[in-house]
């Protein structure tokens, strides 16, 4: 069935570098890529989603690249923060099935 | 705030009991997902309703139903509880159908079985 593996599992970057998770997909149809971040008891929120018409997106200190040939994707966080620090979900879905989220990957930023 | 809003937000409860949690969605989505999250563990997708019908299911054990009502607000039912299902339960909304459709979240019901 379909899947979603996200990597690492948790990272630790000092505050101020660079962010990088990322996530490989199994369903060749999907075109939607959620990325939801998870503060400690909190709800997960979207924090970015692109779709795979483009290849890559940008909010602010936030960016998203898509490598539809290679089925993978990847988050970037760029200038840290200790506010960054969250636990974040990558998700895959295409129109007419289900949404598959990966397991999460706990970040940290040291000060 | 995401505009779903889910109560109560706190449950403790014995084993073998069965208890309700109730979710609204945002105004104008028809779709409402179940997510039971344990914890340090990821998302696992229980079931989803839209327009009042049931579209999609995930690992939602026979012990769990849910339904969504004609004012769109949707239940889930937990009995004969065990242990383990003490975990976070979140509900989400999207204004359609497909799994391509933003979904979004409400604040959760924590569920401590004793």
């Amino acid at each position: 069935g379909e899947n979603v593996e996200q990597h690492p599992s948790t990272l630790s970057v000092q505050e101020g570098d660079s962010a990088v998770i990322k996530c490989t997909y199994s369903d060749s149809a999907s075109n939607y890529f959620p990325w939801y971040k998870q503060e400690l008891g909190k709800r997960p929120q979207l924090i970015i989603d692109i779709r795979s018409n483009v290849g890559e997106k940008k909010d602010q200190r936030i960016a998203v690249t898509l490598n539809k040939t290679a089925k993978h994707f990847s988050l970037h966080i760029t200038e840290t923060q200790p506010e960054d620090s969250a636990v974040y979900f990558c998700a895959a879905s295409r129109g007419a099935s289900k949404i598959i989220f990966g397991s999460g990957t706990r970040l940290s930023i040291r000060p | 705030d995401s505009g779903v809003t889910q109560t109560p937000k706190h449950l403790i409860t014995a084993t073998g009991q069965r208890v309700t949690l109730r979710c609204s969605p945002r105004s104008g989505d028809l779709s409402v997902y179940w997510y039971q999250q344990s914890l340090d563990q990821g998302l696992q997708f229980l079931i989803q309703y839209y327009n009042g019908e049931e579209r999609a299911k995930g690992n939602i054990l026979e012990r769990f139903s849910a339904q969504q009502f004609p004012d769109l607000h949707s239940e889930l039912n937990l009995s004969s509880l065990e242990l383990g299902d003490s975990a976070l339960y979140f509900c989400a909304s999207s204004m359609r159908s497909g799994g391509d459709d933003t979904q979004y979240f409400g604040p959760g019901t924590r569920l401590t079985v004793l």
